[in-house]
């Protein structure tokens, strides 16, 4: 069965004070991992996706980076704006057959 | 170009009612994936429509059925309600089953 693991489930950051998210993950035949962003009562919103290890993606303070085994997010000096639950997802599986599962997020509070 | 859209936005029901969501994928889209979110839990799998059939299926008793309609547009029906059926409603769109996916806001059903 296709497991996803993100740590930690909390996260604590003083404004200008950059950390990595992981998401570890054990899947058969991965397509493609992604990260989401969830405020609170509403649904996930994508940030980006990729597809194979070493490859990388950026937007605005935010960094994605993929192994054969885990993905990272690095969030350079985070702003309280940036405080949300942050999901990773993985697609796996052969033909027409690809399920998607997601981790249980990382709760992210930036503190002014 | 309106993303997608879902509801109601929120629903109140008494333990062993039936419910029927409502969800308009965003346009362009063709596939409609529901995921249940538990409060604190990442998004569970359901089910998948594609033209107008149920393709895939997570780990939800057949009390949770689905449908999908010509324009796309989709329902999730679930009947003889638990209280640990209370959770926050998903519908993500894409463009064929294994492409990204946009989410929208959700549906909070609280069952009493």
């Amino acid at each position: 069965e296709d497991q996803v693991t993100q740590s930690p489930e909390a996260l604590r950051l003083q404004e200008g004070e950059s950390s990595s998210l992981n998401c570890s993950y054990t899947v058969s035949g991965l397509r493609g991992l992604f990260w989401y962003r969830q405020d609170p009562g509403k649904g996930p919103e994508f940030l980006f996706t990729l597809y194979s290890a070493g490859e990388e993606k950026e937007k605005e303070r935010l960094k994605a980076t993929l192994t054969k085994k885990e993905s990272f997010l690095h969030i350079t000096a985070p702003k309280p704006e940036d405080s949300a639950t942050y999901l990773c997802a993985v697609q796996a599986g052969s033909g027409g057959y690809q399920k998607v599962t997601f981790g249980i997020g990382t709760k992210l509070q930036v503190i002014p | 170009d309106a993303g997608v859209t879902q509801s109601p936005t929120h629903l109140i029901k008494t333990r062993g009612q039936q419910v029927t969501l409502r969800c308009s994928p965003k346009s362009g889209h063709d596939t409609v994936s529901w995921y249940q979110q538990a409060l604190g839990q990442g998004p569970q799998f359901i089910f998948q429509y594609y033209e107008e059939e149920e393709r895939q299926r997570g780990n939800f008793p057949d009390r949770f059925s689905g449908h999908q309609f010509p324009n796309y547009s989709s329902e999730l029906n679930v009947n003889a309600l638990l209280l640990g059926d209370s959770a926050l409603y998903l519908c993500a769109s894409s463009l064929r089953p294994n492409y990204g996916y946009t989410f929208g806001s959700g549906t909070r059903l609280t069952v009493v």
